[in-house]
């Protein structure tokens, strides 16, 4: 069956330091990956999204950047981290192009800039 | 462009009565609609989907909703609440990205607390 691993589920970091948080999939080859960032009082909003490895689609400007090293590990970074990119990450997959596809989630990350 | 608005951020009950949680959605074609369920601490789940079949359509734990084309509406609603039911809800409408790639829209999500 499928699964998707995502870490860490809480972080604390300074302004000013980096980030790396890693999703990764298992039980399903060539998946849609997505990077999704809840803010608090709003719905989710798509950060990222790959259709394979090595290409990444971004749906907002930001201080953020994704990779896709590998075809099921999908990678959101930061080089210096801001108090606005506080909030509740999730990394989702999904099989298909269609719509009609529901998307599978991680359990999330807690991210607090301090 | 597709939008969903979720009326209510917050929705109290009691537990074994009726649950209604809103939704309107704008779309320029025929969507996909989905309801998701965040409970504390985990993941997001799939309650349900309307992808243009039944228009009334059932998902897990006792949930249902009616897709209404006249009213723009997709609201959740559950005959008898339960306490394990307490969690925030999310509206989704399928969408198109910039780059022409399919994406879901999340509504602001309903916080559903159930008092005993």
């Amino acid at each position: 069956s499928q699964t998707i691993h995502q870490w860490p589920a809480t972080l604390v970091q300074p302004v000013g330091s980096p980030l790396s948080l890693e999703c990764t999939v298992e039980g399903t080859s060539n998946p849609n990956l997505y990077w999704y960032r809840q803010a608090a009082g709003r719905g989710l909003q798509l950060l990222f999204y790959s259709v394979g490895i090595g290409q990444i689609s971004s749906e907002v400007p930001q201080n953020l950047s994704a990779s896709r090293p590998q075809d099921r590990q999908f990678i959101l970074s930061s080089k210096k981290l801001l108090l606005s990119d506080s909030g509740f990450y999730l990394c989702a997959w999904r099989e298909g192009q269609t719509t009609n596809e529901k998307l599978f989630f991680g359990s999330g990350t807690q991210l607090s800039v301090l | 462009a597709q939008s969903v608005t979720q009326l209510d951020s917050h929705v109290s009950v009691s537990e074994g009565t009726p649950v209604l949680l809103r939704c309107n959605y704008s779309s320029s074609y025929s969507p996909s609609l989905f309801w998701y369920v965040q409970h504390p601490n985990k993941g997001l789940q799939l309650l349900l989907k309307y992808t243009s079949a039944a228009t009334l359509v059932k998902g897990i734990n006792g949930f249902e909703a009616e897709f209404k084309k006249s009213e723009t509406s997709f609201h959740l609603t559950k005959p008898s609440a339960h306490m394990s039911d307490a969690a925030e809800y999310f509206c989704v409408v399928s969408g198109f990205s910039s780059g022409g790639y399919n994406k879901l829209i999340f509504g602001a999500g309903t916080r559903l607390a159930v008092h005993p």
